[in-house]
């Protein structure tokens, strides 16, 4: 199975929205609506930020939101705060009833 | 509050076995199926395996499939992983993972992770 497909690295200023996209195929992303998407800090866990395309947990700021079209899946971050400053991975089911995280994007908050 | 730790870590060399163990606390255990992540260091994460809640179903990655093993007592509220035939490729810190769905879908409270080094 190989990883899904993310930017190596995304930018944004305070304020703006960034978007970050996650390609995959018909036996992933664009089979299941079962896309997560985390956030993880230097040296730190990883938190989930939204489940099943488009849900977000109990906590998670409104500012993060998912959504799919066909095999790509996208995280978009509005109103960039400093502390946004992570790297995000996307995961999707498969049809192997495996689970595939994307190689990860580095946000950077200029 | 949800808590899951993980222990077992340390240095092997190539070949040899180690054993994690992951505890949970805060919530019903045997309710929630359960996953093992790892991330090389300076890597993306990479999931390993997963356990329904009941045990009766196990998935693995292919890279681990035939070396590692999952399991769990819920009378102990304890995840594990068994893993054999180390190579240098499985140094990673692995972290267990709870599951929010009916499979390998999303992992909404994580450990802190343990680090597994092999060295030749």
């Amino acid at each position: 199975q190989s990883a899904l497909t993310q930017p190596a690295s995304v930018s944004g200023s305070p304020g703006q929205s960034i978007t970050v996209s996650c390609t995959g195929t018909n036996s992933d992303v664009g089979g299941f609506n079962y896309v997560s998407w985390y956030q993880q800090h230097p040296g730190k866990a990883p938190k989930l930020l939204i489940y099943d395309v488009t849900n977000r947990p109990s906590g998670v700021s409104n500012r993060f939101s998912g959504s799919k079209s066909g095999t790509t899946a996208s995280l978009t971050i509005s109103g960039l705060q400093p502390e946004d400053e992570a790297d995000y991975y996307c995961s999707s089911y498969t049809s192997s009833s495996t689970l595939v995280f994307g190689g990860g994007t580095k946000l950077t908050v200029l | 509050e949800i808590q899951l730790v993980e222990s077992g870590g340390g240095l092997v060399q190539p070949g040899g076995s180690l054993r994690l163990s992951c505890g949970a606390s805060g919530f019903t255990f045997s309710s929630y199926n359960m996953n093992w992540v790892r991330q090389a260091p300076g890597k993306g994460l990479e999931w390993v395996s997963y356990m329904s809640s009941s045990s009766y179903t196990r998935y693995y990655a292919d890279s681990v499939k035939g070396r590692f093993t999952i399991s769990r007592d819920n009378a102990k509220n304890s995840l594990y992983l068994e893993m054999n035939s180390l190579r240098v490729d499985d140094t990673a810190v692995y972290y267990c993972a709870r599951d929010r769905g009916g499979g390998p879908r999303g992992f909404d409270s994580w450990g802190q992770g343990t680090l597994v080094t092999v060295f030749s």
